[in-house]
């Protein structure tokens, strides 16, 4: 059984530094092709992806927040932490983290999905 | 382009059927998968490659891709498939890309 859960402060000052841990269960980082993602959704508003670690430590990072964004992880403690630089007050969301698998078809067209879903962890940033 | 586009909001009746599109370069040559998402709740996997269907997932709920289109469809549309769609693909480089997201009404 696949389980994951964020955790972090609820409330962070703007301009610090915000650190957000997923940990999880019921699959290992270290198997090929296994992934773990961040998601966010601010209220009202859309569904954005974050960031994606990779079983072999491969990193991505949303275009538009690459530069304020770190994702690690700790496969001896079935973990994987994201770290947002210099917060603001939009940065308030629910923050997801999620269970990436792949469907591969000929060549290289493995596209991503993600399975399974924590519950969430909601992050207001205000000072 | 790096981007997916969809619908904001579309409505069906109770029972009828209603089809989410999401449209991107990418589609012609990435897989699409799709998620539900309540208020509330994480989002929900509900299709994956195009056209799977995880287990769980009511049969009412196809998938279907076309050139820059994918498509979901929801066949006999349930009070509880009132929600927020989106889909989900990568791009060249293998980064994922979300959707902009369809707002589901049931009448």
């Amino acid at each position: 059984q696949v389980t994951l859960k964020e955790s972090g402060p609820t409330l962070v000052k703007p301009t610090q530094t915000l650190t957000l841990t997923c940990t999880f269960s019921g699959f290992s980082l270290s198997v090929s092709a296994v992934g773990v993602s961040w998601f966010r959704q601010p209220p009202g508003k859309a569904l954005e992806w974050l960031a994606l670690i990779y079983w072999d430590d491969d990193k991505r990072y949303s275009p538009s927040l690459k530069t304020r964004l770190t994702i690690t992880k700790d496969t001896s403690k079935n973990q994987v932490v994201l770290t947002m630089t210099n917060v603001d007050p939009a940065d308030t969301a629910t923050y997801y983290c999620a269970h990436r698998s792949g469907y591969c078809g000929r060549g290289d067209t493995c596209s991503s999905y993600f399975d399974f879903w924590g519950q969430g962890t909601l992050v207001t940033v205000s000072s | 382009s790096s981007e997916l586009t969809q619908d904001p909001a579309v409505s069906v009746a109770l029972g009828q059927t209603v089809r989410i599109t999401c449209q991107g370069d990418s589609l012609r040559d990435y897989y699409a998968s799709w998620y539900q998402k309540k208020p509330g709740q994480a989002p929900l996997l509900v299709i994956y490659g195009n056209d799977n269907r995880p287990s769980g997932i009511p049969d009412r709920f196809s998938g279907s891709s076309s050139g820059t289109t994918a498509s979901l469809t929801i066949t006999g549309a349930q009070a509880e498939d009132e929600a927020d769609y989106y889909c989900n693909s990568r791009d060249s480089s293998a980064d994922p890309l979300l959707g902009t997201g369809t707002t589901v009404t049931v009448l």
